[in-house]
């Protein structure tokens, strides 16, 4: 079945860092593939998405590519601040007809980042 | 505020008591979704509908859980009879026929 495979966390950086979090996927066909943000004690927050091959997702300084050569879509931000500091979740959705797909979206297991000052 | 809201934000209930959960979607979605997530973990899919049609149920849906949409509007998700592993974070969330969903802030349940 269908599934998303995340780099353990807790991701740990200085303000200013270079961000790589790691995404890789498992589907039959061509999912819609999404990161989400999530911060303490709060519901899921869409941050970006890419719904075909080689499309960039991007939203407040982060970046995803989907890649189907590696079924990747790692998440990057060329310099975070403390205000990044959440658990971030990868997630991919069927995408089919859509009377005919459910979109339920299946999430990887997150991962914490925690950015220092 | 348009967004989806879930009341309550917290419960705590003794184990064997039954909770009822609200989620109220996005005015003009028609699909809404239940998520649980427990500690440390990814939401995982429970169930789905679509305006007052719930279309699919996740395995992880015991004879325990039951969620309804009347009328395609708001949706409860009850538990029956609580036992400590139903301690989760309980999501919904909304669309309109399309992978991008939109949550809630949660229902935090703990089961002691």
């Amino acid at each position: 079945g269908n599934s998303v495979t995340q780099m353990e966390g807790p991701v740990t950086l200085s303000e200013e860092a270079f961000l790589t979090i790691n995404c890789t996927y498992t589907a039959t066909g061509y999912p819609s593939l999404f990161w989400y943000v999530q911060y303490p004690g709060e519901g899921l927050q869409l941050l970006l998405k890419a719904t075909k091959a080689d499309d960039k997702g991007s939203n407040k300084g982060f970046e995803a590519t989907y890649r189907k050569e590696t079924t990747s879509f790692h998440l990057e931000k060329g310099s975070v601040q403390v205000s990044d500091s959440a658990v971030y979740f990868c997630a991919l959705s069927d995408q089919g007809a859509p009377m005919d797909s459910s979109y339920k979206l299946i999430f990887g297991s997150g991962t914490r980042l925690l950015v220092r000052p | 505020d348009t967004g989806v809201s879930q009341n309550p934000r917290h419960k705590i209930t003794k184990r064997g008591q039954n909770v009822t959960f609200r989620c109220d979607p996005i005015s003009e979605h028609n699909r809404l979704y239940w998520y649980r997530q427990t500690l440390g973990q990814g939401p995982e899919f429970l169930t789905y509908f679509q305006n007052e049609a719930q279309l699919e149920k996740s395995r992880l849906l015991s004879d325990r859980f039951s969620a309804e949409r009347p009328k395609g509007s708001f949706s409860t998700l009850e538990i029956q009879r609580t036992e400590q592993g139903d301690s989760a974070m309980y999501l919904c969330a909304s669309s309109f026929i399309s992978p991008e969903a939109f949550f809630g802030q949660g229902t935090r349940l703990t089961v002691v």
